[in-house]
């Protein structure tokens, strides 16, 4: 067990909607990563948040938004949602950004 | 931009041998990751390597970096069963603002066979 809980831990919705995946980092870590793992693309980085602050965005669709809130816990939202959106969404929280991440079991998105 | 290529992709092979995973990547590197991943499970930190020449072992598995010819290995020693999943690897890069972000290879799953 990492130590950093995501849920819920399988999601699935129609395509139109919108949901929003939570994570919640290890005790003390600052940084929150979110990545997506989908059959074509592979695991690619979305967006990085340290503090409460948006540091760097990856290959993240318009339709998604990130946040990370005071206490430090952090939601992936995800809308106008499309069957290519189902993947497996893993969050990973660092001490620092410079050190290494640990990641969740991650949220299973099936889109209908 | 920075890639990282695997090879091979898939790979069986008998209990007891021995067989080896490549990772190339494009740009330098602060730091090189392996993974291991079980059918849709989290992604499981093997190795930090962190310097030229660096080279960590556990179990039947060892990994080594060379930053030179930005290559990494992951050998595996005597394959059994329970070594059978998706090994990735994965490089951090400086994407600027303090921030850093793992670039992975595209996994290899490798399958032990008795």
């Amino acid at each position: 067990d990492s130590g950093v809980t995501q849920t819920p831990k399988h999601l699935i919705t129609a395509t139109g909607q919108r949901v929003t995946l939570r994570c919640s980092p290890r005790s003390g870590d600052l940084s929150v990563y979110w990545y997506q793992q989908s059959l074509d693309q592979g695991l690619q980085f979305l967006i990085h948040y340290y503090n409460g602050e948006e540091r760097a965005k990856g290959n993240i669709l318009e339709r998604f938004s990130a946040q990370q809130f005071p206490d430090l816990h952090s939601e992936l939202n995800l809308s106008s949602l499309e069957l290519g959106d189902s993947a497996l969404y893993f969050c990973a929280s660092s001490v620092l950004t410079e050190t290494e991440a640990f990641f969740g079991q991650g949220t299973r998105l099936t889109v209908v | 931009e920075l890639k990282v290529e695997q090879n091979p992709l898939f790979l069986s092979m008998q209990e007891g041998k021995n067989y080896t995973i490549y990772c190339n990547y494009s740009t330098t590197s602060d730091r090189l990751y392996w993974y291991r991943q079980d059918p849709g499970k989290s992604l499981e930190s093997l190795f930090v390597l962190l310097s030229n020449g660096a080279v960590k072992q556990e179990g039947r598995l060892m990994a080594s970096l060379d930053t030179k010819a930005r290559l990494s290995t992951l050998h595996i020693t005597a394959a059994v069963h329970d070594l059978s999943a998706t090994y990735f690897c994965a490089v951090d890069s400086y994407s600027g603002a303090g921030s850093y972000q793992l670039t992975f290879g595209k996994g290899t799953k490798l399958s032990v066979i008795p």
